[in-house]
């Protein structure tokens, strides 16, 4: 079952803003993580934040976690033209570790130059 | 080498087909996965190998048998698919099957069933 759910929101913005997107899950975690994907290509991870852990930051990329929420959001800051992308957060639900990572719906985003 | 392959790129195959899908990761990595992805959905995982072996298997039809010959190798075998069944299948790895981890994904077989 898929955990992680996201807003199911498309986010339109100009090159040089800050773009917020948020996941929500349903059980205890040991981690949730953030990947992109590419015009329907391959998943790259982006960040990954442990269930013990708030904020994270990678770059122009900043991760909070919320456990009594079961929240989760992502920015990304400072938006390129290459930022645009499906955005998916994943779950890795406790006790299964990383071997059942539930994938919520997704977020289209797309940065105009 | 941070990068997993998945051969081919693209796929078309009948549904008395028999075909197979490979994907090959050279990072040392023990746990090997399968997940299918529908246009516009999220990666469903499909199978998880541990060492080799398969540990989980998401209630996967049997047209699709997944093989493990060796710790860089995972197969996706598939004979008698359905329409239903086209889709993006992507690969990924992780260093160790019990550990917080990130997955490599390859870049995805995309088939088509006719």
């Amino acid at each position: 079952s898929q955990q992680g759910e996201e807003d199911p929101q498309a986010l339109s913005i100009q090159e040089g803003e800050n773009a917020t997107m948020n996941c929500s899950y349903k059980t205890s975690i040991n981690n949730l993580q953030w990947y992109r994907q590419n015009s329907g290509r391959g998943l790259v991870h982006l960040i990954l934040i442990r269930s013990n852990e708030r904020e994270k930051h990678s770059g122009r990329l900043r991760v909070t976690l919320d456990t009594s929420k079961k929240s989760s959001s992502l920015l990304i800051t400072a938006s390129r033209a290459a930022d645009t992308a499906s955005y998916f957060c994943a779950t890795a639900p406790f006790p299964y570790g990383n071997n059942r990572l539930a994938f919520g719906k997704g977020n289209q985003v797309v940065v105009i130059p | 080498d941070t990068e997993v392959t998945q051969t081919p790129k693209h796929l078309v195959m009948g549904m008395t087909n028999k075909k197979s899908l490979k994907c090959e990761q050279h990072m040392g990595h023990r746990a090997m996965y399968w997940y299918k992805q529908k246009a516009k959905k999220p990666p469903e995982l499909m199978f998880v190998y541990s060492y080799e072996k398969l540990s989980i298997n998401e209630s996967v039809p049997s047209r699709f048998s997944p093989e493990c010959p060796n710790s860089s190798l995972l197969n996706l075998h598939l004979h008698a698919l359905q329409p239903e069944d086209s889709a993006l299948y992507l690969c990924a790895s992780s260093q160790d099957p019990g550990r917080q981890e990130t997955q490599y994904f390859g870049p995805g077989t995309r088939l088509l069933v006719l």
